[in-house]
């Protein structure tokens, strides 16, 4: 069956700019996760949505960051005024059920701020 | 603060012997542990996981094993296949809230 997606895959931005990046998560899903991966680093915490409920913002790095999740389903992470510091993978993961369950990740996207 | 690492960030094994990475975490209220799998180019792969009530936990050819006093968790792969080569993480979870914190990796390299 499909998993979970993410789009783009790679993404180059010029340092300054805002970009948007795409999660589809297991359709079903009702929580949802965006990590950022640095080069040879563990996984770092973002955000959490499950349901309705509002989300766990908590991971967030600064206020340039933020996500929306519409309908329940499809999730942006957008970024806004990229620093070069940014350069990360971003990965998104979905779970059918809240809290600390089996979570399936999606390939992520690159991130490169020039 | 919390902290989850890893003793060894790189392990070589031939092909057909047993695995051991190993886990160490800080944080005594951790209640939940998972094992993820990353192959270059992908997100993690879930693998296995266990909770804190257990100290054993068995899959496919992986046993998770958590040692509370000491706190520290080990992921045994029997019978390597060139396939494992990936890099491995756990992850605790405190049941109270949302974030799990990841480890740095161990990257394992099976030897034909």
């Amino acid at each position: 069956g499909a998993g979970v997606s993410q789009s783009p895959s790679n993404k180059v931005t010029e340092k300054g700019k805002d970009v948007e990046l795409r999660c589809d998560p297991i359709s079903g899903h009702t929580a949802l996760y965006w990590y950022r991966q640095s080069l040879g680093q563990g996984l770092e915490f973002l955000i959490y949505f499950q349901g309705n409920s509002a989300p766990d913002k908590s991971g967030l790095p600064s206020d340039r960051f933020s996500a929306e999740r519409t309908g329940g389903s499809v999730s942006t992470l957008t970024i806004q005024r990229t620093q070069q510091e940014d350069s990360a993978v971003y990965l998104c993961a979905s779970s059918n059920r809240g809290g600390p369950y089996e979570q399936y990740f999606g390939p992520g996207t690159r991130l490169t701020v020039t | 603060g919390e902290s989850v690492g890893l003793h060894l960030p790189t392990l070589s094994v031939q092909e057909g012997d047993n695995s051991i990475i190993n886990c160490a975490y800080s944080n005594s209220a951790s209640d939940y542990f998972i094992w993820y799998k990353q192959e270059s180019g992908k997100g993690p792969q879930f693998i296995i996981d266990i909770r804190s009530n257990m100290d054993k936990r068995q899959g496919q050819r992986v046993t998770v094993l958590l040692n509370k006093t000491v706190k520290h968790l080990s992921l045994q792969i029997a019978a390597t296949q060139p396939g494992d080569s990936a890099v491995y993480f756990c992850a605790e979870n405190k049941n109270t809230g949302n974030q799990f914190y990841f480890g740095t990796g161990t990257s394992l390299t099976v030897i034909p």
